[in-house]
């Protein structure tokens, strides 16, 4: 199975700042997803196929990568961005998710 | 509106069996993969299994095989997840969710709300 492993664990950055969370997998995967998980909530799909957003998602959240490593960024951090990010392969059965990163406000 | 809304969950002892419901409303249940995902206590997500659309075939984690089993009711827009022989690990919530994409592009875009599994004496 693929182990994706994200990186930082957690983080704090301040209103306004750039973010970048990265997730890196053991093997080639062809497409990365990303959700987002506020505290006391169920995920929610946040970037699809690498870099497309899903309906609601600010634009200022953009989705890169290929092969083994992928990364989610925020252009400028906003209060409402505090939250758990997990990213998940779809390539390879089965499905995995990475650890998390847990980003918090400053 | 797609809502899937979970139910079923609660305190259970080791070793008894346990079925989760997840009702689904707002798209056409039959047409789509409905899959298992779990998340223990402060942890992250872990994928429990998947059906297929007319129920015919499932497939499972490596991890969770043989101790889950996956089914549906397509009459009644309700997918299912039986528990059986639990032990002190499985405490989660546990999430149902719709598959997405074709291969290699899977992926969950609606989740339920989840429901708390606590295995305990």
């Amino acid at each position: 199975e693929i182990v994706l492993t994200q990186s930082p664990t957690t983080m704090a950055a301040s209103p306004g700042e750039k973010v970048t969370l990265t997730c890196r997998a053991s093997s080639s995967v062809s497409y990365m997803h990303w959700y987002q998980q506020r505290s006391g909530t169920s995920p929610k799909l946040w970037i699809y196929e690498t870099s497309k957003l899903a309906s609601g998602v600010p634009n200022r959240f953009s989705g890169s990568g290929s092969g083994t490593s992928y990364s989610l960024t925020i252009n400028s951090m906003e209060t409402e961005d505090a939250a758990t990010y997990y990213c998940q392969q779809g390539s390879s059965y089965p499905p995995t998710f990475g650890s998390g990163t847990k980003l918090e406000i400053k | 509106e797609v809502k899937l809304v979970e139910s079923g969950g609660g305190l259970v002892l080791p070793g008894a069996s346990l079925k989760l419901s997840c009702i689904v409303s707002g798209f056409t249940f039959s047409d789509y993969w409905m899959r298992w995902v779990r998340q223990a206590p402060g942890k992250g997500l872990e994928f429990i299994g998947e059906i297929k659309p007319d129920g015919s075939k499932t497939n499972y984690a490596p991890s969770m095989k043989g101790r889950f089993t996956i089914s549906r009711d397509n009459a009644k827009n309700t997918l299912y997840l039986q528990m059986s022989s639990v032990r002190s690990e499985d405490t989660a919530t546990y999430y149902c969710a719709r598959r997405h994409g074709g291969y290699p592009r899977y992926y969950f875009d609606y989740w339920g709300q989840g429901v708390m599994v606590t295995v305990s004496s």
